[in-house]
């Protein structure tokens, strides 16, 4: 089936514009994760949906991110006023149940992102 | 201090070498752990759980070591499409984050 997509695959903005980036997750999973990963760093978290409860959104760097998730299903994540350190690969991963499941199938199946470069 | 920490490598090993490599974290009460693999410019993907009693799965073996807080991950008999990192992830205690490892670099020479 189909997994985890992702669109755009690239986008290239210059510093202050507003960006949109959209996470198609696998059919049926509840949860729903945005990370973005730094040249040589690792998965830094972003934020977590979990079917109709609120978000965690800890992750989030500053007040320019936002993300919402309609319908419980395709998510979209917001950057407004960009800036070069918002450079990233962006990933975005979907589980069939949420982590907080002991033993659950929480498996992430992650998208192959979209790489963010700010001008 | 970071949730989760690796060392980054690079491991270059011969085909039919045997490596490991080692994950600590920070979190005592950190219960779920796994390893990823990402290969170059393509997304992470699950490589195994990892068990309290340890767990096998081919050429791979994963341990946990709870007193040390740290998990291991042993590749027998590498083979060249292992060349790869390998992310070590952590499960935090709130239950919604998992912490990434910056991944450990392998590659398997001919």
């Amino acid at each position: 089936g189909a997994g985890v997509s992702q669109s755009p695959s690239n986008k290239v903005t210059e510093k202050g514009k507003d960006v949109e980036l959209r996470c198609d997750p696998i059919s049926g999973h509840t949860a729903l994760y945005w990370y973005r990963q730094s040249l040589g760093q690792g998965l830094e978290f972003l934020i977590y949906f979990q079917g109709n409860s609120a978000p965690d959104k800890s992750g989030l760097p500053s007040d320019r991110f936002s993300a919402e998730r309609t319908g419980g299903s395709v998510s979209t994540l917001t950057i407004q006023r960009t800036q070069q350190e918002d450079s990233a690969v962006y990933l975005c991963a979907s589980s069939l149940w949420g982590p907080s499941l002991a033993g659950g199938p929480n498996e992430q199946f992650f998208g192959p992102g979209t790489r963010l470069t700010v001008l | 201090r970071k949730e989760v920490e690796q060392d980054p490598g690079p491991f270059n090993v011969p085909e039919g070498a045997t490596v490991a490599f080692n994950c600590t974290y920070s979190n005592s009460a950190s219960q779920s752990f796994f390893w990823y693999r990402q290969d170059c410019r393509k997304e992470p993907k699950l490589l195994m759980s990892v068990y309290s009693s340890g767990n096998e799965d081919g050429r791979f073996t994963a341990q946990l070591n709870r007193a040390s807080q740290y998990i291991s991950l042993l590749i027998r008999d590498s083979k060249l499409s292992d060349s790869a990192t390998y992310l070590c992830v952590v499960l935090g205690l709130r239950g919604n984050q998992f912490y990434f490892g910056t991944g450990t670099s392998l590659t398997v020479i001919p």
